[in-house]
């Protein structure tokens, strides 16, 4: 199994600011994935992170708004810019696994949002 | 349009009664199903997957083509069964890329 830690676990913001999601692995992996999980939705990919190339936008995510860096195989970070109160989410970096785990997603705890 | 729908937002049963939680799906091709589960405070985890043809935890789902749905069982539930039950489909073959119902919350009382 992967083990993930995600910083910082909640964070509260003032709207115009940026906050920046870190995301550590224990493994080396190939691709992580950003997830969001707005207040009484479903989680959503934002984008998937590779290893050096830019990452892969979902529709509806851009990388102005969601700028992501994966400077090596086990950590990311994403930045949420801009911020309203509409990006108050929880976001989850998740990656999946291998050996007897493969396909298997494996979450972070989240990072959660409150913009004000 | 890809989509996983889950109609129930809560479901709330008895200890010892058995559970379904629904779930639906919208696609073409042929989907790999998972479902999730996140206890309290804690992080969301795989309960199964299709493919595998398991039983975890008592639980099972059977994928039905015909029906396109992926409904999640157990006959006798248990109080340490509570939680929020997401059901998920892979369309691409990249597992790490899933699409994820609203999630059902299965409340177990004693």
């Amino acid at each position: 199994s992967a083990v993930i830690s995600q910083k910082p676990s909640r964070d509260i913001c003032q709207r115009g600011t940026s906050l920046t999601i870190q995301c550590q692995v224990d493994s080396q992996v190939t691709m992580m994935f950003w997830y969001r999980q707005q207040p009484g939705q479903s989680l959503t990919l934002i984008a998937t992170a590779n290893q050096g190339s830019e990452a892969t936008y979902e529709s509806g995510f851009v990388i102005d708004k969601f700028p992501i860096s994966r400077p090596n195989l086990t950590f990311s970070t994403l930045t949420v810019s801009n911020l309203s109160p509409e990006d108050s989410s929880i976001y989850l970096c998740s990656v999946v696994g291998f050996g007897v785990n493969t396909g298997e997603l494996f979450f972070g705890e989240g990072s959660r949002l409150t913009v004000l | 349009a890809q989509r996983v729908t889950q109609p129930e937002k809560l479901l709330s049963v008895f200890k010892g009664a058995p559970v379904e939680l629904k779930c639906n799906y919208s696609y073409s091709g042929s989907p790999e199903l998972f479902w999730y589960v996140q206890y309290s405070r804690q992080r969301l985890q795989l309960l199964l997957r299709h493919i595998s043809r398991e039983s975890i935890k008592g639980f099972t789902a059977d994928l039905n083509k015909g029906e396109t749905s992926f409904h999640l069982k157990k006959p006798f539930a248990q109080e340490e069964d509570s939680a929020m039950y997401y059901c998920a489909l892979s369309s691409s073959g990249n597992t790490g890329k899933l699409i994820f119902g609203q999630g059902t919350t299965l409340q177990v009382k004693p």
